[in-house]
């Protein structure tokens, strides 16, 4: 079964500290997705990949840097977190095919005081 | 790009009722639809997709309704039941957006006894 992983599960970073959440995927998806939810705005898209050592910016992608070691690894990476990234970030990975869903990992719950 | 609206944010219905949500997308090129579930504190799941030549789609205990002129999208969960309250998000894929999806804002529902 398709599977995504991501960890920490939650975590509590201070404000200037840096952040990295970790996803991984065994679904053999060239793509992979990292989004961040915020009461009443859905999810909204921080970076993407569609190849390993490549990614792409999303739709909210400044205070946030992406990497792609692997096609199984995707990681985020907040250099300096900041009050205003507390939200639950979740990965998701999915087939390169118009038709393709997008299989999601349980989520990371970061909290930055 | 690509911009979609849902509503309502949140409904509440009595069991056995019908809860109704809709999604309206700006891109005339949007091509796959989905429809997630998220339970609280959990991940999303995907209820179901849908091609833009489908119009009428039945899962258990839903359906999902497609209205290319309007470019609208419906679920309507009929007889709901204490185990629908979740949180349902509609993603739309148009070609100029590749494989991203844009989601809406999400509804929050509530089923009563």
């Amino acid at each position: 079964e398709a599977a995504v992983t991501q960890s920490p599960r939650s975590k509590v970073a201070v404000t200037g500290g840096k952040v990295t959440l970790s996803c991984h995927q065994t679904n053999n998806h060239d793509y992979m997705y990292w989004y961040r939810q915020d009461t009443g705005h859905g999810l909204r898209l921080i970076h993407y990949s569609y190849v390993a050592d490549s990614t792409e910016k999303g739709d909210i992608p400044d205070g946030y840097k992406a990497s792609r070691p692997s096609q199984e690894n995707f990681s985020l990476i907040l250099e300096l977190a900041s009050l205003s990234q507390t939200a639950v970030y979740f990965c998701a990975s999915s087939g390169d095919r118009g038709y393709a869903e997008q299989f999601f990992g349980p989520g990371t719950r970061l909290t930055v005081l | 790009g690509e911009q979609v609206e849902q509503r309502p944010p949140h409904l509440s219905v009595r069991e056995g009722d019908s809860a109704f949500i809709t999604c309206t997308y700006t891109d005339p090129n949007s091509y796959y639809f989905f429809w997630y579930k998220q339970e609280p504190g959990a991940s999303l799941q995907l209820l179901m997709k849908v091609f833009s030549s489908t119009e009428i789609n039945e899962g258990q205990g839903f359906t999902v309704l497609l209205n290319k002129k309007d470019k609208r999208l419906s679920l309507n969960l009929t007889a709901a039941h204490p185990g629908d309250s979740a949180a349902y998000f509609c993603a739309v894929r148009a070609t100029s957006s590749g494989q991203k999806l844009v989601f809406g804002q999400g509804t929050i529902l509530k089923v009563y006894l």
